[in-house]
């Protein structure tokens, strides 16, 4: 069965600190990847996916992420993190093969909260 | 595009009360899901509709839910005989299907936050 593991359950930093959120998932084939955003209140957003292509992906509000097949890994970065980038952070996999239906599996979360 | 919507955003309700949520996807978007969260995890696929037609179900989905997409627009989930086990986040996802499997993007709805007592 495919599974996500995400590394941290809660991260803390500073204003301006570079962000690195780890993801690691099972699955033989081919999949589709994907983060999402929670903030606080709010519902989940994507900040970015991969189908297929160049395995650095650029996101909204200055995300990237880069797919490592041989490390079946997907970490999201960030160079310099705001106080407005607290939120909690999910990443997802889709399986992409002729019987899958698109549902999404997903991790358990990271937290990240800023200190201004 | 207005978005997602979910009605109601919370529920109480006690245990053995049948609940109904209903979820309103994008106008246009053909695909869509159920999710439940439960705190400290990420959302857990429940079931999936391609227009009217219900196409995957979860195991997590009992015998208890019930799920319905009349005419391939609005969708409503039905929890009878509510168990403490239930209190959870129900999220709704819808997309427009791209012809490649798995590539959509899925929207979310706020979702509808479930306590059974």
């Amino acid at each position: 069965a495919q599974s996500v593991s995400q590394h941290n359950h809660h991260v803390i930093l500073s204003e301006a600190a570079s962000l690195e959120l780890g993801c690691n998932y099972s699955y033989g084939g081919t999949v589709n990847l994907f983060w999402y955003v929670q903030y606080p209140g709010q519902h989940l957003q994507l900040l970015l996916k991969y189908f297929s292509g160049d395995p650095l992906v650029k996101g909204i509000k200055g995300f990237e992420a880069e797919f490592i097949k041989s490390k079946f890994s997907f970490n999201l970065r960030k160079p310099s993190v705001q106080w407005s980038d607290t939120a909690e952070y999910f990443c997802a996999v889709s399986a992409n093969y002729g019987g899958s239906q698109g549902n999404l599996i997903f991790g358990k979360g990271t937290k990240l909260s800023v200190k201004p | 595009d207005t978005g997602v919507s979910q009605n109601p955003r919370h529920k109480i309700t006690k245990r053995g009360q049948n609940v109904t949520f209903r979820c309103d996807p994008i106008s246009e978007h053909n695909r869509l899901y159920w999710y439940r969260q439960t705190l400290g995890q990420g959302p857990e696929f429940l079931t999936y509709f391609q227009n009217e037609a219900q196409l995957e179900k979860s195991r997590l989905l009992s015998d208890r839910f019930s799920a319905e997409r009349p005419k391939g627009s609005f969708s409503t989930l039905e929890i009878q005989r509510t168990e403490q086990g239930d209190s959870a986040m129900y999220l709704c996802a819808s997309s427009l299907s791209s012809g490649t499997t798995g590539t959509d993007t899925q929207y979310f709805g706020p979702g509808t936050r479930l306590t059974v007592l």
